[in-house]
């Protein structure tokens, strides 16, 4: 079974640093990679999705790098600001027919960047 | 556009009770998701639709949860007899294609802001 594993769980920053969150997977079978943002009391926000071909991706202050072979991606936050304040979840889609477009979650990093 | 809603947003039950959930996917999304969120636990996988159809049920964690969907929309998640154990954030996402539709891919998932369920 896939096992999604993100670090640090929680990290407090001052604005303006550029951030760097850690996931890890077990099964390196996947077909792609996606990270989210969560709100308090709020839903799923997608920030980025890398397909298992690709190497990165980037949207914004956002850049997202995914290494398959060693079952790792990263997330960095560049001029990191208190809007960014929220849990970022990673979550992994693998690619075996028995499991069909399910997502593995990690179980978030809680962000809290102060003024 | 509209995204994907859910409701109700809050629902406090009794142990016992049947409860019904609802989503409303985004408009043409073919591929519907259902994933529940416990205090302490990271999101988990319930059931996956295609169209109407439930090609992978395999989450569903006893025989007292049961889904449907209609009309390659709204879909509805039932728990029956609720335990205390349910309490949770239900969370519906939706996809514009699934994994099971060729060639096979799978796009982004959109989620809706969940209900909160609470069983006293």
């Amino acid at each position: 079974k896939q096992e999604v594993t993100q670090i640090p769980a929680a990290l407090s920053v001052p604005e303006g640093e550029n951030l760097v969150l850690n996931c890890s997977f077990t099964d390196s079978a996947i077909y792609n990679l996606q990270w989210f943002r969560q709100d308090p009391g709020k839903g799923l926000t997608s920030l980025l999705l890398i397909q298992s071909s690709q190497r990165e991706q980037t949207s914004g202050r956002l850049n997202a790098s995914l290494d398959k072979s060693s079952g790792r991606s990263t997330l960095y936050i560049a001029a990191s600001q208190p809007g960014d304040s929220a849990t970022y979840l990673c979550a992994v889609n693998v690619d075996r027919g028995s499991t069909l477009g399910r997502l593995y979650f990690g179980r978030g990093t809680q962000l809290t960047v102060w003024p | 556009g509209a995204g994907v809603s859910q409701s109700p947003s809050n629902k406090v039950t009794e142990k016992g009770k049947d409860v019904e959930l609802r989503c409303d996917p985004i408009s043409g999304h073919t591929a519907l998701y259902w994933y529940r969120q416990s205090l302490g636990q990271g999101l988990e996988f319930l059931i996956y639709f295609q169209g109407n159809s439930a090609p992978d049920k395999s989450g569903l964690p006893s025989d007292r949860f049961s889904a449907e969907r209609t009309g390659g929309s709204v879909s509805t998640l039932t728990i029956q007899r609720t335990q205390q154990e349910d309490s949770a954030v239900y969370l519906c996402a939706s996809s514009l294609v699934g994994w099971i539709t060729l060639p096979r891919r799978t796009d982004t998932q959109y989620f809706g802001p969940g209900t909160r369920l609470t069983v006293l």
